[in-house]
């Protein structure tokens, strides 16, 4: 089975743009989950989609938002660009996001803001 | 809220060490608790986890109790080998409507000469 992949592995971009992110799950996942990864803050959960629905959102500005569609496949947008959105963001897929589901993750994309 | 209390590091070891790698959470509740591990240039992978207390998770040599009277779930190993050097996160999920959120630890980096 093939596991999470997302595109593109490397972005660079520059203040004030918009950037987006995709991520598709391992096949039969409903659930996936968005993390940003940082030297200084760690790891933070962004927010989580189950059959196209929000049901769970972390504590990141309105820039941050995503989305999913019917094949469970997801995206995230960040506009306005600020260096400190500088970071490897990581999606994660699960069954069906239940507490007792690992999650999967997948190789990151690595988004570089100047 | 919800948190998860890695021992600092790095860690290093010579190669056929004992580890152990300490992980203590806050939660209401009853948590799952997992450890995942990330190599360099890579995103996270799934070592374990555990959904009860007094369960036992294990994989690659790799086994951690869920401890409910000391709030732990500490990382061991046996005998370390070069190729387990990487950086380690305890994670947990709350339950209730935590849907897809896992709260992480700060991460431990882990060195293993030979």
């Amino acid at each position: 089975k093939a596991g999470v992949t997302q595109t593109p592995r490397y972005l660079i971009k520059t203040r004030g743009q918009q950037v987006t992110l995709s991520c598709s799950p391992i096949s039969g996942h409903r659930s996936v989950s968005w993390y940003q990864q940082t030297p200084g803050q760690g790891l933070q959960f962004l927010f989580e989609y189950f059959s196209e629905t929000q049901r769970n959102k972390g504590n990141f500005p309105g820039r941050f938002s995503g989305r999913q569609f019917s094949n469970s496949r997801s995206e995230m947008n960040v506009s306005t660009l600020e260096l400190g959105d500088s970071a490897l963001y990581l999606c994660a897929s699960s069954s069906t996001g239940g507490f007792s589901y690992e999650q999967y993750f997948g190789p990151g994309t690595r988004l570089t803001v100047t | 809220g919800n948190s998860v209390t890695q021992m600092e590091g790095p860690v290093t070891l010579s190669e056929e060490a004992f580890l152990t790698i300490n992980c203590t959470y806050t939660a209401t509740g009853y948590p799952s608790l997992f450890w995942y591990v990330q190599y360099p240039g890579e995103g996270l992978q799934l070592l374990l986890k555990a959904t009860k207390a007094d369960d036992k998770g294990s994989n690659k040599g790799f086994e951690a109790t869920y401890r409910k009277e000391t709030t732990s779930f500490h990382l061991e190993k046996g005998s370390v080998q070069v190729s387990d050097s990487a950086v380690y996160f305890c994670a947990l999920n709350a339950g209730g409507t935590s849907y897809g959120k896992l709260t992480f630890g700060q991460g431990t980096i882990l060195t293993v000469h030979p």
